[in-house]
């Protein structure tokens, strides 16, 4: 049963235009989220993160808002570079909770 | 290096045999966690270290699977008698402390079962 729910495996945007990546949860006992980058070969990088206190957390060209009432995150990317390329992963936690629960995975191609 | 270390990288063996994956975390994380990711899946968590305890090992797929901490630094997680479903790639993550986030991933052991 996956409680974390990427529903689109992938998206195309054009250099310079935002990305939106989706992600909805199930367990309203989840109270921390987190989103990863991944390149091929190699391990999930952590982007940025949120906690269920917030409703927006910024850092840079990323942004993740939280909607607790819709149990939906997204994470918006402006503007997108090439690099940006990669597969996201939408992330989540219980507080005082060890283990994260992982969505499929969006992936990302920036076109230029 | 800073980052999480695994070892190997790519390990490519028979049905039936016995595997041994290793996990160096970061310097002064006390929290581990295995993960494992099968093609087109999300990561799926397997199980997970406070010191050289593991507090719940429910998330392992079966009795054939076990996993070690020693010296609250290196981790092996091993595979009896493997079978083709055990392919994936193994990630493991560190972590400051239990609960701590955010966990930094090392690039994991890709598994293949012949």
């Amino acid at each position: 049963d996956q409680q974390v729910k990427q529903n689109s495996p992938s998206l195309s945007v054009q250099e310079g235009r935002i990305s939106i990546l989706n992600c909805d949860y199930t367990n309203s006992m989840f109270d921390y989220f987190l989103w990863y980058k991944k390149y091929p070969a190699e391990g999930p990088t952590f982007l940025i993160s949120i906690s269920s206190i917030k409703d927006k957390n910024e850092d840079g060209r990323f942004t993740v808002f939280l909607n607790k009432s819709a149990k939906h995150l997204s994470l918006h990317i402006v503007p997108s570079q090439p690099g940006d390329s990669a597969v996201y992963f939408c992330a989540a936690s219980e507080s005082e909770d060890y283990k994260l629960s992982f969505g499929a995975g969006t992936t990302v191609t920036v076109r230029a | 290096g800073a980052g999480v270390s695994q070892s190997p990288s790519n390990k490519v063996t028979e049905k039936g045999k016995d595997v041994e994956l290793r996990c160096d975390p970061i310097s002064g994380h006390t929290a581990l966690y295995w993960y494992r990711q099968s093609l087109g899946q999300g990561l799926e968590f397997l199980i997970y270290f406070q010191g050289n305890s593991a507090p719940d090992k429910s998330g392992l797929p079966s009795d054939r699977f076990s996993a070690e901490r020693t010296g609250g630094s290196v981790s092996t997680l091993t595979i009896q008698r493997t079978q083709q479903e055990d392919s994936a790639v193994y990630l493991c993550a560190s972590s400051l402390g239990w609960g701590s986030q955010p966990q930094h991933f090392g690039d994991g052991t890709r598994l293949s079962i012949l």
